[in-house]
Order: C-alpha cells, then sequence, then structure tokens
C-alpha cells in the first residue's frame, strides 16, 4: 500500500514570495491534516480537513496561509506571502476518520527554508 | 492549557544500554497517547498506544510504554538499545473524540554510541 506522498522535498524561497505544497494522501483515507515542524519543535497542527470540509483551522494563519482539498483527496497547503518566520518542515498525514483512534500516517514532509 | 513536556532534549546511550524517555502531559482528561519516531528525512512513524486498559502497552522495534495516571506520565522504554534505534522521538496527546487532533512534545533526540 502506498503511503502518504507529497511534494516537493525541499523548497527555498525569498521572504515576500509564494510557495504551495501538495499532499496525495492514502487512498480511501478521509482525514487530511497539515501540520508545521519547525526545528527543534513537535508538530503543530495548522487544518484538518473531512473530507473536502474543514474540521479544524484554528492554528492556521489566514492572513497568509491556505488550503483546500477540492475533490476530498488531494490538497495543497500555500503560503503568501512567505515570511522568515515560516521557515519548517511542512508534514502532511492521512487517516481512515477523524476520530482519535485511527491512525495518523504521516509522508516524509516538506522543508521550506524562506531567506 | 493543554500541552506535552518531554524533559530530555538530547539523550546518548550506549548500544545495548535501556532506554527510557520520559512524557508528561497536562490535560483536562486523560487524553489518548501515542509515542512517534522520526528518522532524518522520514516521516513520523507511530511506535505505539494507549487508549485504554493495561497501563503497560507493547509496540513495534521492542519499545514499550508505561501509563502513569497518578503522575500524568507516558515513559518509553526498551531494554536494549541498538544503531538503528538513534532517531527523534515525539510524544503526542489526543482528546478522546471525534477530533484527531494531535499535540506533540518538543521531541527527544536519542544518540545511540558504539
Amino acid at each position: 500500500e502506498a503511503g502518504v506522498a507529497q511534494s516537493p522535498r525541499y523548497k527555498i524561497i525569498e521572504k515576500r514570495q509564494s510557495v504551495a505544497f501538495w499532499c496525495n494522501p492514502i487512498s480511501g483515507h478521509a482525514t487530511l491534516y497539515w501540520y508545521q515542524q519547525i526545528l527543534g519543535q513537535g508538530p503543530k497542527l495548522l487544518i484538518q480537513f473531512q473530507n473536502n470540509g474543514v474540521v479544524d483551522d484554528s492554528q492556521l494563519p489566514k492572513d497568509r496561509f491556505s488550503a483546500e482539498r477540492l475533490k476530498g483527496v488531494d490538497s495543497t497547503l500555500k503560503i503568501q506571502p512567505a515570511k522568515l518566520e515560516d521557515s519548517a518542515v511542512y508534514l502532511c498525514a492521512s487517516s481512515l476518520g477523524d476520530h482519535s483512534y485511527n491512525e495518523q500516517f504521516f509522508g516524509p514532509g516538506t522543508r521550506l527554508t524562506v531567506l | 492549557a493543554q500541552s506535552v513536556t518531554q524533559p530530555d532534549i538530547h539523550i546518548t546511550v550506549s548500544e545495548g544500554a535501556s532506554l527510557e524517555l520520559r512524557c508528561n502531559y497536562s490535560y483536562g482528561a486523560t487524553p489518548y497517547l501515542f509515542w512517534y519516531v522520526q528518522s532524518p528525512g522520514q516521516g513520523l512513524q507511530l511506535l505505539l498506544k494507549y487508549f485504554s486498559g493495561d497501563t503497560l502497552v507493547q509496540g513495534i522495534k521492542g519499545f514499550e510504554a508505561e501509563f502513569k495516571r497518578s503522575q500524568s506520565s507516558f515513559n518509553l522504554r526498551k531494554p536494549s538499545v541498538h544503531w538503528s534505534d538513534a532517531a527523534e522521538y515525539f510524544c503526542a496527546v489526543a482528546a478522546r473524540g471525534n477530533t484527531g487532533k494531535l499535540i506533540f512534545g518538543q521531541g527527544t533526540t536519542l544518540q545511540v554510541k558504539p
């Protein structure tokens, strides 16, 4: 079974530029998560989708971050404009459902460097 | 506020020695508890989880963890560490119910000496 796919794996941009990350979850997984992992910290949830609806985006900086999951499968996370403090690894995860006992499977992440 | 604390940022053990990684949580009610491992350049992998029942849980790769309600702790242990166990370990909690949101500790980096 294929795991969670993410691209690109690495991205370097200048501040104030825009960037987009893509995630393809495990087939059949209804719930998709985006986490931000700053160096030296644990991952922090940015947004959670159940199918194509947003369940939790309370920690998403909505003035610059946006995410969508239009067909309930793939998802994109966008940052516009980027700031230096956005340098982090962006992890995508998926699970069968949104109950906490459903295991979350993580992708390899996209490492973003903002110069 | 809900939080997870991993007091040890970095731990070094010799290969073959025993290991214990500490995790304490602050939560309104007993949450679900998890340990994840992250190897360089790879995503997080679930080692084990505690939902209810027996407070000593077994996981993959020979790891186990013990839930202690009175201490709000969920420490990870392994009797004999292998060089391949060198990685970063994260403790996480999630509220019981239809939420899914994981709250992670800051992680403990494990170095294994030959």
